[in-house]
């Protein structure tokens, strides 16, 4: 079956290093891939999309994420972690819009 | 400014009550998903709509959850009869599918259900 998996659960970085959040694809074929997120007792907001076009796909609040065929995965970074970047990140299968189990994302100042 | 809108927002109840949530989902988007979030188990899709009909309801319990879309602008999400297990945060998001794709989702703020 086609899904995503997220490599890791909780992530903690210090502000201003870069992030990494893992997220890997199982597909035949190239699907349709999303990263949202969620801060703490709010809904969730899309950060970015991926649908072919280019394999780098840039998002908000500084966010990209490279899509590799050879790797299947999908991976989420920043350059430099900000306090209100502390959140709950979700990779999604776009095709039946079903979410990862989640990276927790934590910033220490 | 155009957003979901889910009801209700908080829900306290006791077990063997039926629990029915509605969403209204953004003018002009054919298609809505339910979500259900917990802490053990994370955002489980439960079901989906295009064009109000039901594509996806593997991830529901058919024995107590049922989902319709009676018109394009609302989805309820019923729960006949409720169990504390039930208790979870709801979402339902909608957006617009076109030849395939799925754009981007919006969500509601959630309904937040507590079974005792």
């Amino acid at each position: 079956a086609q899904s995503v998996t997220q490599l890791d659960s909780h992530v903690s970085v210090s502000e201003g290093t870069p992030v990494l959040l893992r997220c890997n694809y199982s597909s035949s074929y190239s699907p349709s891939l999303f990263w949202y997120v969620q801060h703490p007792n709010k809904g969730l907001q899309l950060l970015l999309k991926y649908t072919s076009a280019a394999t780098l796909v840039k998002g908000i609040n500084g966010f990209e994420a490279e899509f590799k065929k050879s790797e299947t995965s999908f991976h989420l970074t920043k350059p430099s972690a900000h306090m209100s970047d502390a959140a709950e990140y979700f990779c999604v299968w776009g095709n039946d819009m079903r979410f990862g189990a989640g990276t927790r994302l934590t910033v220490k100042p | 400014d155009a957003r979901v809108t889910q009801t209700p927002r908080h829900k306290v109840t006791e077990m063997g009550q039926e629990v029915t949530m509605r969403c209204q989902p953004i003018l002009g988007h054919n298609t809505v998903f339910w979500y259900r979030q917990t802490m053990m188990q994370g955002l489980e899709l439960l079901a989906y709509f295009r064009n109000r009909a039901p594509l996806d309801d593997s991830g529901m319990p058919k024995d107590r959850f049922s989902a319709e879309m009676p018109d394009a602008t609302l989805a309820t999400l019923k729960i006949q009869p409720s169990e504390p297990r039930d208790s979870a945060v709801y979402f339902c998001a909608s957006g617009l599918t076109v030849t395939g794709d799925t754009g981007e989702l919006f969500f509601g703020e959630g309904s937040r259900l507590t079974v005792l």
